[in-house]
């Protein structure tokens, strides 16, 4: 089973509206990642959590808050987003060992910043 | 310099025929990992195939192979008797360096539009 769940499929926000995606897994991954992904473009990196810790931040503005309740959740709270934000949001997770760190994606939110 | 160079931004294949998508990458690690992801329209990247720095053969997974040169740092993909449901974008890309406990970078390429023809 390599099945990545993200709730909600899609969602619109005003600018001043506080939001949360999530992302769940249960293929016992200890490392989960977020990606931004505009039309027509490949997927941007934002956030790595290795065993629940966050390990990589790309530099994203601080209005992205992601979080990692528990090895199988991870989320990514939304404030005070721009229209420009608007995009799929796709979360992955994998292993971390040789020749196994394969990243499983999940079918991704569709975010609109109104 | 791009890391992962994909150059056909879309490609046009007869069903039941076999495509080649190219992929060329740039790394001077000597440890690294090639991906193929496959992107329908309804957005989810679905992985088909890996190929590490140091396998000696050429990945295969079903209809999908990898046909690896790295001498001339290049991962193409091959995907025989295209199917209808094989139209989508195409991505190609690397981790460099060896699989870390911080988790793994993946770098993209641009991506090839794959349209498959009755």
């Amino acid at each position: 089973d390599t099945e990545v769940t993200q709730t909600p499929k899609h969602l619109v926000m005003g600018m001043t509206n506080k939001k949360s995606l999530k992302c769940e897994q249960h293929m016992g991954h200890r490392a989960m990642y977020w990606y931004k992904q505009k039309a027509k473009k490949p997927p941007e990196l934002m956030f790595v959590y290795s065993y629940e810790k966050l390990s990589i931040n790309e530099s994203v503005p601080s209005r992205f808050s992601p979080e990692c309740p528990n090895s199988s959740l991870l989320n990514l709270h939304l404030h005070a987003l721009q229209p420009e934000d608007s995009a799929l949001y796709l979360c992955a997770s994998s292993l971390l060992t040789s020749g196994g760190d394969t990243q499983y994606f999940g079918p991704g939110t569709r975010l609109t910043v109104l | 310099a791009q890391k992962i160079t994909q150059t056909q931004p879309g490609m046009f294949v007869q069903e039941k025929e076999a495509v080649t998508l190219d992929c060329t990458y740039d790394t001077s690690d000597p440890s690294y990992g090639l991906f193929w992801y496959k992107q329908p329209s309804s957005g989810e990247m679905i992985f088909l195939i890996y190929q590490g720095s140091y396998d000696q053969q050429n990945a295969t997974e079903g209809r999908y192979s990898l046909n690896f040169q790295k001498a001339r740092k290049s991962a193409n993909l091959v995907i025989s008797a295209s199917q209808l449901g094989d139209s989508a974008m195409y991505f190609c890309a690397m981790r460099e360096g060896r699989v870390t406990g911080g988790g793994n970078k993946l770098t993209f390429g641009t991506g090839t539009q794959l349209k498959v023809e009755l």
